[in-house]
């Protein structure tokens, strides 16, 4: 089964300061990861995500992630935080071998810049 | 504009009374997926289609139904709503259903039911 923890319910950066929110999945096969944002009263959207390749994967509004096969982790990270990348992250993993498995997300991280 | 459109936004109803939440794509994606999302639970599938007449349950099925007789709708349909099904739903639909896919899902912007 998959599964998705993101160990911390909320970070607080002040801004231009770097930015880390963590991501650790479980997943059988080969995973796909994403993230994704969500601003207040609207959907999630898509930031980046990891197929293949190159570990450091570069995203909208200045985000990457860091894929880490040995510690089964995908952080994302910002070099200079903005008040306005305050909000709510998710990572997601999906089972490249089984589409069946679906999209499972974690439960979300609250990012919160001080100005 | 490439997008998912879920409605209504905001619907107050009692407990029992039927009620459909509309969704609809216009991306031609074949998957297709209903989520929840409560606070300190994250977000959580109720249903899923990979395409035209398939769909399959998610992790909290129960007392939900839905249907996919086009490609491009989806709706949620709760027969029988009830209090604890107050929450904040999600419309997603990403790609084809195969498992070389890596299309990331796309929501629409939610639905926010409460039951009383």
């Amino acid at each position: 089964a998959q599964s998705v923890a993101q160990p911390e319910d909320q970070v607080n950066v002040a801004e231009g300061n770097p930015l880390t929110v963590k991501c650790t999945y479980s997943v059988s096969g080969n995973p796909y990861l994403f993230w994704y944002v969500q601003y207040p009263n609207r959907g999630l959207q898509f930031l980046l995500k990891y197929i293949t390749g190159d570990n450091l994967v570069k995203g909208s509004y200045g985000f990457e992630a860091e894929f880490n096969k040995s510690q089964t982790s995908f952080h994302l990270k910002k070099p200079s935080a903005l008040v306005s990348d305050s909000a709510l992250y998710f990572c997601a993993v999906r089972d490249r071998d089984n589409y069946g498995q679906n999209f499972v997300f974690g439960p979300g991280t609250r990012l919160s810049v001080l100005p | 504009e490439a997008q998912v459109t879920q409605n209504p936004r905001y619907l107050i109803t009692v407990t029992g009374k039927k009620l459909t939440v509309t969704c609809s794509q216009n991306m031609n994606h074949e998957y297709m997926s209903w989520y929840r999302q409560d606070p300190g639970l994250g977000l959580r599938q109720i249903y899923y289609s990979m395409n035209v007449e398939v769909t399959d349950k998610g992790d909290v099925p129960e007392g939900y139904k839905v249907s996919r007789k086009e490609k491009r709708n989806f709706p949620l349909i709760l027969e029988s709503p009830s209090p604890n099904q107050t929450s904040l739903y999600f419309c997603a639909s990403g790609g084809r259903a195969t498992s070389q896919d890596n299309s990331p899902l796309h929501f629409g912007n939610g639905t926010r039911l409460t039951v009383t």
